[in-house]
């Protein structure tokens, strides 16, 4: 099946930090990326969908402006928490989706934990 | 906007026994359901997929049937193991280009 990986799979950083949290599909070009984030015990919330090439869209409630995505590639999404609060601690995961295809194929998820 | 409800939060069975976990959602009109598997601080596994006109999918013990005009799902596990504790998110996805949307999931532990 799809394979999508994270990197880092965990993060710990200080409070006004950015980092960066890369998604690969390893082997299908991911002509959707979504990314979603999950607090404890709370399912996963969609925070954005990005298409290759394209700004992405990002749901209600979530800065674009803090949360910044890059999907510059069939193969590469990104996504970086800038000036990271320990409010931005989460569990993040990303899912890639072919093109013409419905199926997505998720990520390990990053887990990030801001001091 | 599309909710999704599953019921219960957490479920605690002993081994061998047989169970149902229940999804809901406000839309009716959706293009497919799935069924996913989360171990503690993993990503997901996907289980089954229902596409809008199908009744139900089978995997092995498992068996997720789809009542769409009701806007219900479950899943059946049967025979459960200790290796099936998880929990168990539900999502439903509105057509063929937008994202799933989950549950809060279904917190699964299975008593050897």
């Amino acid at each position: 099946g799809a394979v999508v990986s994270q990197h880092p799979s965990w993060v710990i950083c200080k409070s006004g930090t950015s980092v960066k949290i890369e998604c690969r599909s390893l082997d299908f070009q991911a002509t959707t990326m979504f990314w979603y984030r999950q607090f404890p015990k709370q399912s996963l919330m969609l925070m954005a969908t990005s298409n290759e090439g394209s700004k992405a869209t990002y749901e209600q409630g979530v800065e674009k402006d803090k949360f910044l995505i890059n999907h510059a590639s069939l193969t590469l999404s990104t996504l970086t928490v800038t000036s990271a609060h320990p409010e931005d601690s989460s569990f993040y995961i990303c899912s890639g989706k072919p093109g013409g295809q419905e199926t997505q194929y998720f990520g390990p998820g990053t887990r990030l934990l801001v001091l | 906007k599309q909710e999704v409800t599953q019921i219960p939060a957490a479920l605690s069975v002993p081994e061998g026994e047989n169970l149902v976990l229940n999804c809901s959602f406000t839309d009716s009109a959706i293009y497919n359901l799935q069924w996913f598997r989360q171990d503690p601080g993993k990503g997901l596994t996907s289980l089954l997929l229902i596409q809008s006109s199908q009744r139900e999918q089978t995997s092995g013990r498992l068996n997720a049937s789809l009542d769409k005009s009701s806007g219900r799902s479950t899943l059946y596990i049967a025979a459960s193991q200790p290796g099936d504790s998880a929990t168990y998110l539900c999502a439903v996805r509105t057509s063929g280009n937008t994202p799933l949307v989950f549950g809060k999931g279904t917190r699964l532990s299975v008593i050897a």
